[in-house]
């Protein structure tokens, strides 16, 4: 079964540019967690999508936003981006009504130039 | 701000060793799950563990959590090299789906 995939590996934009990454699920799971995990600051949750549906938000600008698409894969898009927007962002998937196990995918590194 | 703070920040063990990591949190929680960042890449999730249980095995793996003092130790025993990663607590809120993560242990196991 193949696990989560998340695309592109790296993305090099420059300050103000827009960043869309890419995410596809476990098969069968409906849910999509997003994380930023900036160095030093451990990892923080910005997004979780459930059938197409954005469920809850962290503490992040409205410049951080994303979609979920019918077949359950997800956008992360980020605009304005500054600086302090580099980080791995990694992207999870969910069955639901598994007590919130969560699978990884291997992230895409964002830097900001 | 993080629900979890792991303790100690980094632990340096010789092979064959046990290696223990203390997560410690601040609010009641649903679940706590343990997992493994090797370096830069995806977390790999090691175990999960109910806020009505009080230990879990997984292999070399034990966890205990302990709701009275809000905390919780990750065990590994006969540590190999391999082992060599960041390990992170995480917790959720019962009504509030999302993890929370703690700050990590850096785990390294000495050859």
């Amino acid at each position: 079964e193949a696990g989560v995939t998340q695309s592109p590996t790296h993305l090099i934009k420059t300050r103000g540019q827009q960043a869309t990454l890419r995410c596809s699920p476990i098969s069968g799971h409906t849910s999509v967690y997003w994380y930023q995990q900036a160095l030093g600051l451990g990892l923080q949750f910005l997004l979780w999508y459930d059938e197409g549906e954005e469920r809850n938000r962290g503490n992040f600008p409205p410049r951080f936003s994303g979609r979920q698409f019918p077949n359950y894969s997800s956008e992360l898009n980020v605009n304005a981006l500054e600086l302090e927007d580099s980080a791995l962002y990694l992207c999870a998937s969910t069955l639901q009504g598994w007590g919130y196990e969560q699978y990884f995918g291997p992230g895409t590194r964002l830097t900001v130039t | 701000s993080q629900q979890g703070e792991e303790d100690p920040q980094a632990l340096s063990i010789q092979e064959g060793e046990n290696a223990t990591m203390n997560c410690s949190y601040k609010t009641s929680i649903n679940n706590l799950q343990w997992y493994r960042q090797n370096s830069g890449r995806g977390l790999v999730h090691l175990i999960l563990i109910r806020s009505n249980e009080r230990e879990k095995h997984s292999g070399r793996l034990r966890v205990t959590l302990d709701t009275s003092k809000k905390s919780s130790s990750l065990l590994i025993t006969a540590s190999r090299a391999a082992d060599t990663a960041s390990y992170f607590c995480a917790t959720d809120v019962k009504g509030n789906e999302k993890l929370t993560f703690g700050t990590g242990t850096r785990l390294t196991i000495i050859p």
